[in-house]
C-alpha cells in the first residue's frame, strides 16, 4: 500500500509569490491534515480536511489556505510568500473521521519550501 | 489550552544504554498521547500511542511509554540504545472528538534530538 505522497519535495520561491503544495493520502483515507515545521516554532497544525470540508484550523493567517478534492487528495496554498514561510510542510492522512482511538495519522515526507 | 512539554532538546546516550525521553502534557480533558520519530529529511513515523486502557504502551523498535495521569507524563523509554535510534522524537497530544479532538489535529512538543555514541 502506497504511503502519503507529497509533491514536490523541494521548492524555492521568491518573496511575494504564491505556492501550491500537493498531498495524496493513503488509499481509503479521508482525512488530510497539514503541518508546518520550523526550527523556531516546531510542528504547528495548519488545518484538517475531511470529505472536502475543512474540519479544523490552526492559528495561521489567511494567506494559508487549503482544499480537498473528491478523491481525498489535498492541496495547500500560500499566497504572498514571506521569508518566514520557509519551512518543511508535512501532510498527514488518516482513516474516515471516526474516533481517534481507531486510527492514527500517517505522515508524508514533506515539502521543503525555501523563500528567498 | 492543551500543551506538550518535552524536557531536553538534546539527549545523548551510549550505545546499549537506557534511553529516556521525557514528555509532560497539560490538558483539561482526557488526552490521547503519541510518540513520533523523525529521521533527517523525512516525515514522522508513529512509535506508539496511548488512547485508553493499559497505561504501559509498547511500540515499534523496542520503545515503550507509560501514561501517568497523576504526573501528567508520558515518558518514552528503550532499555538498550542502538545507533539507528539516533533521530528526533516528538511527543504529541490529541483528544476524543467528544471534546473537540481529532486524529488530524495533533499538538506537538518541541522535539528531542537523540544522539547515540558508539
Amino acid at each position: 500500500k502506497a504511503g502519503v505522497t507529497q509533491t514536490p519535495r523541494y521548492l524555492i520561491k521568491t518573496r511575494g509569490q504564491q505556492v501550491t503544495l500537493s498531498c495524496s493520502p493513503i488509499s481509503g483515507h479521508r482525512s488530510v491534515s497539514w503541518y508546518q515545521q520550523t526550527p523556531g516554532q516546531g510542528l504547528q497544525f495548519l488545518f484538517e480536511y475531511f470529505s472536502e470540508t475543512q474540519r479544523n484550523k490552526g492559528n495561521f493567517p489567511g494567506r494559508f489556505s487549503g482544499r480537498q478534492f473528491s478523491n481525498s487528495r489535498s492541496e495547500m496554498n500560500v499566497s504572498t510568500l514571506e521569508l518566514g514561510d520557509s519551512a518543511l510542510y508535512l501532510c498527514a492522512s488518516g482513516l474516515a473521521g471516526g474516533r481517534v482511538t481507531n486510527t492514527e495519522a500517517f505522515f508524508g515526507q514533506g515539502t521543503r519550501l525555501t523563500v528567498v | 489550552a492543551q500543551s506538550v512539554t518535552q524536557l531536553g532538546s538534546h539527549v545523548s546516550v551510549s550505545e546499549g544504554a537506557l534511553v529516556l525521553l521525557r514528555c509532560n502534557y497539560s490538558s483539561s480533558v482526557p488526552p490521547y498521547l503519541f510518540w513520533y520519530v523523525q529521521y533527517p529529511n523525512q516525515g514522522l513515523q508513529l512509535l506508539l500511542k496511548y488512547t485508553t486502557g493499559a497505561t504501559l504502551v509498547k511500540g515499534i523498535n523496542g520503545f515503550e511509554a507509560e501514561f501517568k495521569k497523576s504526573e501528567t507524563s508520558f515518558h518514552l523509554t528503550k532499555p538498550s540504545a542502538h545507533m539507528s535510534d539516533a533521530a528526533e522524537y516528538f511527543c504529541a497530544v490529541s483528544f476524543d472528538p467528544v471534546y473537540g479532538g481529532s486524529q488530524g489535529n495533533l499538538i506537538f512538543g518541541k522535539g528531542t534530538k537523540l544522539s547515540v555514541k558508539p
